[in-house]
């Protein structure tokens, strides 16, 4: 059974620039959720995707957006990068419970994006 | 809405001390509660988890039991080990609004050093 796997795992950006985030779910998960994690915080869920559609957003702003694939991997783009982006970005997969599935979410190791 | 709080560390034992970190929260209805684990460079690890309350959570030695009187889910260990050095954080799923919408809260984390 595959894990969760997140690529790149580090990437810096210069502010104002764009960034897309790739993620793809552990065989059998059809929910990809993504968290953002700053230095020295919790995790801070960002939104999740179910069936290609967003299915539930924290507060963040629209210019962090996504996709969701066939194959349930996703993609986290975040457009004109600020300084606070800088953080670790987790995405987790799962499979809801209306599914069979348990819910729990199993999380990747993690891209840091460092904005300069 | 949700939130958790989680006791303030570092905590720094000694090998074979006891463990007590303590987490409290906040929601509305009856939450699932886990317990995280994240080792230096990595992405979070699930240690144990309770659904409802009453119900205890065990893994790897640790301990937590869901109280909905006082809404706590304090982690535990008898025992710890250098290898149990990481970051332990506290969550909490809320159970309203459907089957697939499974967002974690976080507490801000509690780093753990172990010596020898």
């Amino acid at each position: 059974e595959t894990g969760v796997t997140q690529s790149p795992t580090h990437l810096i950006k210069t502010r104002g620039q764009q960034v897309t985030l790739r993620c793809s779910s552990q065989s059998g998960h059809n929910t990809v959720s993504w968290y953002q994690q700053a230095l020295g915080q919790g995790p801070q869920f960002i939104f999740q995707y179910y069936r290609e559609e967003e299915n539930g957003r924290g507060n963040f702003p629209p210019r962090f957006s996504g996709l969701q694939f066939p194959n349930y991997s996703s993609e986290l783009n975040v457009n004109a990068l600020e300084l606070d982006d800088s953080a670790l970005y987790l995405c987790a997969s799962s499979s809801p419970r209306g599914a069979g599935g348990t819910n729990e979410q199993y999380f990747g190791p993690g891209t840091r994006l460092t904005v300069t | 809405g949700d939130s958790v709080t989680q006791m303030e560390g570092p905590v720094t034992l000694s090998e074979e001390a006891f463990l007590t970190i303590n987490c409290t929260y906040t929601a509305t209805g009856y939450p699932s509660l886990f317990w995280y684990v994240q080792y230096p460079g990595e992405g979070l690890q699930l240690l144990l988890k309770a659904t409802k309350a009453d119900d205890k959570g065990s893994n790897k030695g640790f301990e937590a039991t869901y109280r909905k009187e006082t809404t706590s889910f304090h982690l535990e260990k008898g025992s710890v080990q250098v290898s149990d050095s990481a970051v332990y954080f506290c969550a909490l799923r809320s159970n309203a609004g459907g089957t697939s919408y499974g967002k974690l809260t976080f507490g801000q984390g509690t780093i753990l050093t172990v010596h020898p």
